[in-house]
């Protein structure tokens, strides 16, 4: 079946460490997003890639970094940088620009 | 800037009532598209509809309708007579455009959380 697909479901990690999510996607779809999501909020894009090898920061990309080196995927690291990781991040794939994205089951960061 | 405003923070709704969830977005782009997003407790954001700032005709797909109006820049979703399946969290969003193209990024409303009793 295609789709995106989020691993792990639940993350746990200690604080100072770096975590990476991963996202695969068999849709064949061009762009790839994170984002992440608070309690109550909704969802804040954290970096997004039109194409292999290229990268954009989105509006709350400190502490994260992303690569894009195949069509299929795109990790998020989570670095120690990160002052809240705690969180659910969600990875979205779309075909290209105005068309809507789908969304992977997320990953559920907890830092303790 | 733009912005997407879902001022309903939590409804609670009894089974077969209807039920709208408003949506409120600030742009000023002459082209754009709006986009509603169901989250049940699984987590996964699922599509629901998109429409683009041409088309103000209504849509209407089974119990959902949505009704879009560029006058008062809303985009409000009606369940209509809804069932407990229908609770979950919906998300409008908004596409950002950045002169003529667009980067395919959405803007997102804070989300409203439906809770249908049965």
């Amino acid at each position: 079946d295609g789709g995106i697909t989020q691993s792990p479901k639940y993350l746990f990690r200690k604080e100072g460490q770096n975590v990476t999510l991963s996202c695969e996607q068999n849709l064949n779809h061009d762009a790839m997003y994170w984002y992440r999501q608070d309690p109550g909020q909704g969802l804040r894009l954290i970096y997004y890639s039109q194409i292999v090898n290229d990268f954009q920061k989105g509006d709350i990309a400190e502490g994260y970094s992303v690569s894009r080196e195949k069509k299929e995927s795109f990790p998020l690291t989570v670095t120690s940088a990160q002052k809240n990781p705690t969180a659910f991040y969600l990875c979205a794939s779309s075909p290209g620009s105005w068309t809507e994205a789908f969304f992977g089951q997320g990953t559920r960061l907890t830092v303790v | 800037a733009q912005k997407v405003t879902q001022a309903q923070t939590e409804i609670s709704v009894v089974e077969k009532e209807d039920v709208t969830l408003d949506c409120v977005y600030e742009t000023r782009d002459t082209t754009y598209y709006l986009f509603w997003y169901k989250q049940p407790p699984s987590g996964e954001l699922v599509f629901l509809i998109r429409r683009n700032s041409f088309d103000e005709q209504n849509e209407i797909s089974g119990r959902y309708s949505w009704n879009f109006q560029k006058s008062t820049s809303s985009f409000n979703f009606t369940i209509t007579a809804s069932q407990v399946v229908d609770s979950a969290v919906y998300f409008c969003a908004l596409s950002e455009a950045v002169g003529s193209s667009n980067t395919g990024k959405l803007i997102f409303g804070q989300g409203t959380t439906l809770q249908v009793k049965p």
